[in-house]
Parts: C-alpha cells; sequence; structure tokens
C-alpha cells in the first residue's frame, strides 16, 4: 500500500491555459474522487468514479472541467482555459467499496493550482 | 441540501488538557458522519466514522466523537493533547451509500497546542 499519488504536486499556470492533473488511487481501490479545497475551507465534492465509470458530477464542476478514469485505475483531471478562481488545491481520495457501511476514503497529499 | 457547521475556526489548547472540537449538521435523514485530519503537507487522515449503533464512536489516535440526534451534533474529543495534534480538523456528512459519495465538509477547526 504507496498511498494514493497525485501529480504535480504544484502547477502554476497563466490564465487561459489548460492544465491537467494525475491521481493514482491505492491499487484495487475501485472508486476513485475528486475534490477542490480553497484557503479557509472543507474540501468540496466535484466527482466520483466507480471502476471507469463517472457516477456524479458535482454543479462546481463545470464545462471547462473533465475528469477520465479509462481503465480504473489511474485518473486525470483537465481545467481548460484556466481562471484565477480555479486556484485551489486539487484533492484525490480513493477507497475500496464493500458496501454500504464499510467504506474508508484515503486521500492523497494534493495539486496545488495556482492561476496567474 | 446538507450542511456542517463548525462554530470554532481556531482553538488553542494546552498539551496534556482535553479537548472538544463541535461540529453541527444539517441533513434530511439518518447521516453518516466523519472527522477527518489534515496536517501541513499531508493528505486528508480519517479518524473515526458514524453510521449506525453506538452513539459513542472511537477512532484512531485517541479521540472519540458521540453522535447527539437531538442536537444535530458529533462532537470530537480527546482526554489529553499532544503537541502532534496540532492540525486542521474537518467534519463531514455523507449523502448516501456508505457516506463517501459526495461528503459535505465543514470550514475546519485549527488547532493550535500550546506547550
Amino acid at each position: 500500500d504507496t498511498g494514493v499519488s497525485q501529480n504535480p504536486r504544484h502547477k502554476i499556470t497563466k490564465r487561459g491555459q489548460n492544465v491537467t492533473f494525475r491521481c493514482d488511487p491505492i491499487s484495487e481501490h475501485n472508486r476513485l474522487y475528486w475534490y477542490r479545497q480553497t484557503l479557509g475551507q472543507g474540501p468540496e465534492f466535484l466527482t466520483y468514479f466507480q471502476n471507469e465509470a463517472q457516477l456524479e458530477k458535482s454543479r462546481l464542476l463545470s464545462d471547462r472541467f473533465s475528469a477520465e478514469r479509462p481503465k480504473g485505475s489511474f485518473s486525470t483531471l483537465e481545467i481548460q482555459r484556466t481562471e484565477q478562481g480555479d486556484s485551489a488545491m486539487y484533492l484525490c481520495a480513493s477507497s475500496l467499496s464493500r458496501g454500504p457501511n464499510d467504506e474508508k476514503l484515503f486521500f492523497g497529499s494534493g495539486t496545488q493550482l495556482s492561476v496567474l | 441540501a446538507q450542511s456542517v457547521t463548525q462554530p470554532d475556526i481556531h482553538i488553542t489548547v494546552s498539551e496534556g488538557a482535553s479537548l472538544e472540537l463541535r461540529c453541527n449538521y444539517s441533513y434530511g435523514a439518518t447521516p453518516y458522519l466523519f472527522w477527518y485530519v489534515q496536517s501541513p503537507g499531508q493528505g486528508l487522515q480519517l479518524l473515526l466514522k458514524y453510521f449506525s449503533g453506538d452513539t459513542l464512536v472511537q477512532g484512531i489516535k485517541g479521540f472519540e466523537a458521540e453522535f447527539k440526534r437531538s442536537q444535530s451534533s458529533f462532537n470530537l474529543r480527546k482526554p489529553s493533547v499532544h503537541w502532534s495534534d496540532a492540525a486542521e480538523y474537518f467534519c463531514a456528512v455523507g449523502a448516501r451509500g456508505g457516506g463517501a459519495d459526495g461528503l459535505t465538509f465543514g470550514k475546519g477547526t485549527h488547532l493550535i497546542i500550546q506547550p
């Protein structure tokens, strides 16, 4: 168990550029989540995958955001035409869901995005 | 819609003293409740969770929390804090299916430990 890995740790970009983040979950975890956290706030749910299927998307996930988990393993989160308001920590979490009362999320350390 | 309120933005406690972090939630059905801790540069770590049954839940690192339905509260406690407990603490409520689908987090409480 090497934990949830996120890359890069930090990303600085100019407004209008596209960025892509990667999340490698704990192997064999079937669920993967993306959250966003801004300074002084708790994490906000963005989207989640059950294996390769994207099952839920938050209203926070505008059309500029897209997430994929092509083979049910790693996931990418892309933001197109970045805006300064996109500056945040993007957190990934994974879990092995065996039932409704037996799920534990493991979070990565996040990718800190700064849009200039 | 569900929501979580953590009324204390910062709390300062002396090392060895007891701790209680407050959490109030709003949710239309039986809630799934969680406490997470976040240290600088670290990912969120689950301290404990409540789904059903005994309303006093034991977690890791000596933490416990008590679910009080009548007060819509899920306060986190520790009898004696250590300097390593200094961190950001988040209370969260779950939507369904074990609670992990779309957790709603509070804004967090920053815990400072005085020597």
